[in-house]
């Protein structure tokens, strides 16, 4: 079954640092992955889809990168903010195209002012 | 336009109670999706309806059971609670089953005790 890791390790940074989070999953590649952002007691917030024909996505401050060679996603904030902090997801389809989501453990991000 | 309302927001249920959350998707929105997320992990997939019918269940009991209504709207069933039910159930509804943005509610906090 597809498996999706993410570094459970909080990422501590200054604001103003860029802050990229990691995303590896494994056996096959999926159509699609997204990235979420979960606040304590939240639910999670959609932030960007990208598909595995598509290299690269920017939102704003965001930058999603989509590797199927080396089965990973890196997810960039540039600029980053004190409101940045927050716990953030990677997700993927459960199986081919069946909209069932896996999601990873989450990373949380704290950004010191 | 209202987001994802789920309810209630928490819940204490005892041991071998049987307990009923709900949930009511975006206007428009046809798929509805539940997931349980234990403290510190991603969110778990539990079931996905569309049009009143059931796409997809994950790796969980018999306990568990859901069904959506001619108006979209959702019901989580679970039956003979354990300690380890204790969780944030999120419902999560989107435009269509797959390649598509969730939009989660906040959740319902269950605590079994």
């Amino acid at each position: 079954s597809q498996k999706i890791e993410q570094n459970s390790e909080a990422l501590n940074i200054q604001e103003g640092k860029t802050a990229t989070l990691t995303c590896n999953y494994t056996n096959y590649s999926p159509a699609y992955l997204q990235w979420y952002r979960q606040d304590p007691g939240r639910g999670p917030v959609f932030l960007l889809l990208i598909r595995e024909n598509e290299k690269e996505k920017r939102k704003e401050r965001l930058k999603v990168t989509f590797d199927t060679t080396l089965k990973q996603s890196l997810f960039h904030i540039t600029a980053s903010q004190p409101a940045d902090s927050a716990t953030y997801l990677c997700a993927l389809d459960y199986s081919s195209n069946t909209g069932k989501l896996i999601f990873g453990q989450g990373t949380t991000l704290q950004v010191k002012p | 336009d209202a987001g994802v309302t789920q309810s209630p927001t928490h819940l204490i249920k005892t041991r071998g109670q049987q307990v009923t959350l709900r949930c009511s998707p975006i206007s428009g929105h046809k798929s509805v999706s539940w997931y349980q997320q234990v403290l510190g992990q991603g969110p778990q997939f539990i079931f996905q309806y569309y049009e009143k019918e059931e796409r997809g269940r994950g790796n969980f009991p018999d306990r568990f059971s859901a069904r959506q209504f001619p108006n979209y709207s959702s019901e989580l069933n679970v039956n003979a609670l354990l300690l380890g039910d204790s969780a944030l159930y999120l419902c999560a509804s989107s435009r269509r089953t797959q390649d598509t943005e969730a939009f989660f509610g906040q959740g319902t906090r269950l605590t079994v005790v």
